[in-house]
């Protein structure tokens, strides 16, 4: 059964950091590529971002480029990211998610989520 | 980037009939596979999103059959063919096709 645990989420001034954490089991790690998706209080779902099984290519939505690090360690089946620069408006509940395999996708798997409050 | 559009917003539904929700993408959702690249998640309240349907019309394991997917290039559809009181939540659609994935904004379900 895949199981996704985030931890690293909480309360920030704006303009700070924080470092949230996945730690995935059940499946095989490397061979997914992996995201981050957020919800803000009382919205919708946005991805934002996602990297490669090897860890050789990431992509960001716009308003995270710059700000935003994803990452991963295969050998400890962990994703990461670094978020840098915080802003109000990255309060969310962050979603570690599991994405496609290669050519074969059979959907996306939702971790429970951390809570990152952005303010003064 | 793709852009989804969902409908209805806010969906009243008594238990026992059927519900639709409708999904449209601003570029087709094919895939050089001959799938197209679009699932339907249900997030009920306090939790976080799960899986019904991926590329259209596949269920999820343990999803009940009551729920189905169709459609095809941009127009896509989930159908309830009886909501029982568990169906409700925020019904989401999402393209998987490109990065960025982006989601349709939601349909809320609720019982009359």
């Amino acid at each position: 059964e895949v199981h996704l645990l985030e931890s690293g989420g909480g309360l920030v001034q704006p303009g700070g950091s924080l470092r949230l954490s996945c730690a995935a089991s059940g499946f095989s790690f490397d061979n997914y590529w992996m995201s981050w998706v957020r919800q803000a209080p009382g919205k919708g779902l946005e991805w934002v971002a996602n990297i490669k099984p090897d860890g050789g290519e990431q992509n960001y939505v716009d308003s995270v480029k710059g700000r935003f690090a994803i990452s991963r360690d295969n050998a400890k089946n962990s994703l990461y990211l670094q978020m840098n620069s915080l802003r109000a408006e990255d309060t969310a509940v962050y979603f570690c998610v599991r994405g496609g395999q290669g050519a074969y996708y059979n959907g996306l798997r939702w971790g429970q989520g951390t809570l990152v409050t952005v303010s003064s | 980037d793709i852009v989804m559009t969902q409908s209805p917003l806010s969906l009243p539904v008594t238990p026992g009939e059927p519900a639709s929700i409708s999904c449209r993408s601003s570029q087709s959702l094919l895939h050089s596979s001959g799938n197209h690249y679009l699932d339907w998640y249900l997030q009920k309240p306090g939790q976080s999103p799960q899986l019904l349907i991926y590329l259209v019309s596949n269920r999820a394991s343990g999803v009940p059959d009551r729920f189905s997917g169709s459609g095809s290039g941009t127009d896509f559809t989930l159908k309830i063919s009886r909501v029982e009181a568990e169906d409700v939540g925020v019904y989401y659609c999402v393209q998987v096709l490109q990065t960025p994935l982006t989601f349709g904004g939601g349909t809320k379900v609720e019982i009359k």
